[in-house]
């Protein structure tokens, strides 16, 4: 059980163009969902956090007209990148949190989706 | 404010040799402590967490990590570890209180032949 799926994958965008990368909790509702990034080599850094239905939360330098996040169900929440740049390429990970008391809970982790802006 | 150290940035171990990572962490009241597996181009995986109680924690895959109040540390070990266990492993605290995690910097290991 706890299962999180990302699509895609990987992909490769040219420069200027959007790319939505999706987060799908498979098999358990995910009243929160979470976006990192991860650069090469590096740790994961929180980007933002969503709940469904409700405007997600970005953490400090985080450009939010530039990463938007969607929590339209408690299955799938979807990160896009607008106006993407070279700079935007990394790894792009979310997680979900069941339901539960907040700090209590474990976040599941996707596979990642690696973004490769041309 | 929260913050993971883990001091080793890569470690070269023998297989079948014992493997220890080390964790310190700095946070206001009791933590929630997480241990992360990530293979080459993959998401994370949970080894193991402590919240309360025995401060031993069994995990995944034969690890388990001791939670040491005084020193600030939830150190990772495993007693003999396998070609598999070749991979990147993240350290993480999470408040009482809040959903988020942050992460440790990483520890790289090599498992040499």
């Amino acid at each position: 059980g706890a299962v999180v799926s990302q699509h895609p994958s990987w992909v490769i965008c040219k420069s200027g163009t959007s790319v939505k990368i999706e987060c799908r909790s498979l098999d358990f509702q995910a009243t929160t969902m979470f976006w990192y990034r991860q650069f090469p080599k590096q740790s994961l850094m929180l980007m933002a956090t969503s709940n469904e239905g409700s405007k997600a939360t970005y953490e400090q330098g985080v450009e939010k007209d530039k990463f938007l996040i969607n929590h339209a169900s408690l299955t799938l929440s979807t990160l896009t990148v607008t106006s993407a740049h070279p700079e935007d390429s990394s790894f792009y990970i979310c997680s979900a949190s069941d339901e539960g008391s907040p700090g209590a809970d474990t976040q599941y982790f996707g596979p990642g989706t690696r973004l490769t802006v041309l | 404010a929260q913050s993971v150290t883990q001091p080793d940035i890569h470690i070269t171990v023998s297989e079948g040799a014992s493997l220890e990572l080390r964790c310190n962490y700095s946070y206001g009241a009791t933590p929630y402590l997480f241990w992360y597996v990530q293979s080459p181009g993959q998401g994370l995986q949970l080894l193991l967490k402590y919240f309360s109680g025995d401060t031993l924690v069994q995990g995944i895959k034969g690890f388990e990590a001791e939670f040491k109040r005084s020193q600030s540390s939830f150190n990772l070990r495993k007693p003999s570890v396998h070609w598999s266990d070749a991979a990147e492993y993240f350290c993480a605290v999470g408040a009482s209180n809040d959903y988020k995690l942050s992460f440790g910097a990483g520890t790289t290991v090599t498992v040499r032949a």
